[in-house]
């Protein structure tokens, strides 16, 4: 049973478009990590959200998490071929050193 | 120059070949990890080791093998393979074990071809 389940699994957009990707549980986490992974490269942290119902900003990049703590989203405003990646949500569960990743959703962005 | 650094990038190997991953962390961490990235997967936790010790096992066949000599090494050690070991293996590093409230920090990978 897949505990993060991340849609879409694949997005292709054009340049200057707009998108939300959603990251959904069943289970509640105490805390939320959205990571961007690029072709040939190991993941990087974007963010963190700990609070229910947090919104957190950085730049062009909106992060949200459910104000119940099993769900998150990621939205882009005015998409660029940077933005391009698979972005990982992983959610970390009290008392466990364990972070549960989803699969992912890749995003292109065609110039 | 990133701050975890694996080695090699790249492997090959038959089914009955022996070799060894490596990871090197420049950041002072304490924790490393080991993580298994296949297509159509989540990432899979494999080892943690924290202050050199082992503290999670998550249940890796015995022909993977870890070893951390200290808290900047750690190393994989491959034995016997089979081809759906064929993956991109993730190492990552944190300040401390506790994954959930802080941040990983990942090697780029080395994609591993078992023939």
């Amino acid at each position: 049973t897949q505990l993060l389940e991340q849609s879409p699994q694949f997005l292709s957009i054009q340049e200057g478009e707009n998108l939300t990707v959603y990251c959904n549980s069943s289970s509640v986490f105490s805390s939320l990590q959205w990571y961007r992974q690029e072709p040939g490269e190991g993941p990087v942290l974007l963010v963190t959200v700990v609070t229910g119902g947090e919104v957190k900003k950085l730049k062009r990049l909106t992060f949200q998490f459910g104000d119940a703590r099993k769900d998150s989203s990621l939205h882009i405003t005015a998409a660029q071929p940077g933005d391009t990646g698979l972005y990982l949500c992983a959610g970390a569960q009290g008392g466990s050193e364990k972070l549960v990743f989803g699969k992912g959703t890749k995003l292109t962005v065609n110039p | 120059e990133t701050g975890v650094t694996q080695t090699p990038r790249h492997l090959v190997m038959g089914m009955t070949n022996k070799k060894s991953l490596k990871c090197e962390q420049h950041l002072g961490h304490n924790a490393m990890y080991w993580y298994k990235q296949s297509a159509k997967k989540p990432l899979e936790l494999m080892f943690v080791y924290n202050f050199k010790e082992q503290t999670e096992n998550n249940s890796v066949p015995s022909r993977f093998s870890p070893e951390c000599p200290n808290s900047s090494h750690l190393f994989l050690h491959l034995h016997t393979l089979q081809p759906e070991d064929s993956a991109l293996y993730l190492c990552a590093s944190s300040k401390s074990g506790l994954a959930g409230t802080g941040e990983l920090f990942f090697g780029e990978g080395s994609r591993l071809t078992v023939l």
